[in-house]
Parts: C-alpha cells; structure tokens; sequence
C-alpha cells in the first residue's frame, strides 16, 4: 500500500469554525489531490498540488483553501466551516504518466 | 473534455455468476484508464489500469478489463462473482493533457446475492 495516511480521521465541529485537514505521504510524489465523497455525487476534485506551492482549483473549491510547503504534506482548510461541508474527505496521490492515484484512508468530518 | 460514464449505478448478480461492470470514456487523445474499488468506510483501491499495448488487462482479484478503442469502452468484469466482491467501482480516465488530473466516473455500487 502507497504511504498515506490522513488526520484527523474523524471531526466532529460547529459551524463557522476553522477546521485544517492533512494528507501525509512517504512516496515522494509529485501530485497531491484532495477530493469529496457525497451519497449521489461520487468523488468530487476539490484542489490538487502539482508541486511544492504549486496548487490549482478542482471543481468545489469554494469554501476551502489548501496549502503544500513540502513534498509530503499537503493541507486542506476550511476557513469557515458550513454544514454542506459535512462529508467524507479523501486525499490521493499521483506521480507522473499514467497518472494513476492512490489514495488515503479517508476523513469523516461533521459539521453541526 | 474527457468524461467517464458508468452504465447502471447498481448492479446485483447472484453469486458465482458473471461481473460485467460497464464504463464508456470520451478522451481527445489516446486515455490511461483504471478502475478502482471501494469497500465500505474505505478509501479508493486500484484494481487494474490501462496505459499501452494489450487491450485485456488483468487486475487484482481476477478482475480483467478490455480496452475497446472503437467502442470507446472499457468494460470490468470477473467471470464468478464473490460475495467479497460487493463494493462500489468507479471507473477513470487521464490522459497527458489533463495536467496530472483523474476524471472519474459516478460509480457502480454492485451487489451480490447468494
């Protein structure tokens, strides 16, 4: 198994509170996804990194900033945290071609 | 733009029976494709990938998949199902415009009975 783990695992927050999401790797990979897992949307690309300090925006980018200083750790935050965010948080790595991903072990997060 | 589609996003088959999990893509330039699985309160696993070469490829599980250029279709199956087999698949696709990006599919939760 690829060398990811996520923490928190598990968060339980109040709305309108800043909550920090991190991806750890030990593979030296370049690319670094974070997505979103909702019943009836699948997986939805929320940012990627493509390199140190070298992020983009996915598809649900709104509400949520992330950042890469390093290699391996790639930081997801949620400024203010809603409860449309309440959903299972997954982080993925890639190297180059093919691009094929490995992913994290998931982070379930509630926002009351 | 690249697309996946995943045909039925339930499947059951009774056990022992025949997998086919269906997944047509839209690419502009030749597409790496893969198909992963997910167990419940799991992350993503990759069960196979296509890149070049053979059409047919084999994954984990006794899970193969062909490549199907004209069709643009990449279809999974396993001729006897399990009942471990029961999880949700997702089929992707990337390709080396996609700047290091998977476009996945909605998923196919498959279900199987004794």
């Amino acid at each position: 198994d690829a060398g990811i783990t996520q923490s928190p695992r598990h968060k339980v927050t109040e709305t309108g509170t800043p909550v920090t999401l991190r991806c750890h790797q030990t593979e030296n990979h370049r690319y670094m996804y974070w997505y979103r897992q909702d019943p009836g949307h699948g997986l939805r690309l929320i940012h990627y990194s493509y390199g140190v300090k070298d992020t983009d925006k996915g598809e649900v980018s709104d509400g949520y900033s992330v950042s890469r200083s390093k290699t391996e750790d790639f930081l997801l935050t949620l400024e203010s945290a809603t409860s449309s965010q309440t959903s299972v948080y997954f982080c993925a790595i890639s190297d180059n071609r093919p691009y094929e991903q490995y992913f994290g072990p998931g982070t379930r997060l509630t926002v009351t | 733009a690249q697309s996946v589609t995943q045909l039925g996003s339930h499947v059951s088959v009774s056990e022992g029976a025949l997998v086919l999990l269906r997944c047509n893509y839209s690419s502009s330039v030749p597409p790496y494709l893969f198909w992963y699985v997910q167990y419940p309160n799991q992350g993503l696993q990759l069960l196979l990938k296509y890149t070049t070469g053979a059409t047919l490829v084999k994954g984990i599980n006794g899970f193969e998949a062909e490549f199907k250029k004209s069709e643009t279709s990449f279809h999974l199956t396993k001729p006897s199902a399990h009942m471990s087999d029961a999880a949700e698949y997702f089929c992707a696709v990337s390709n080396d415009n996609q700047g290091g990006k998977l476009i996945f599919g909605q998923g196919t939760e498959l279900s199987v009975k004794p």
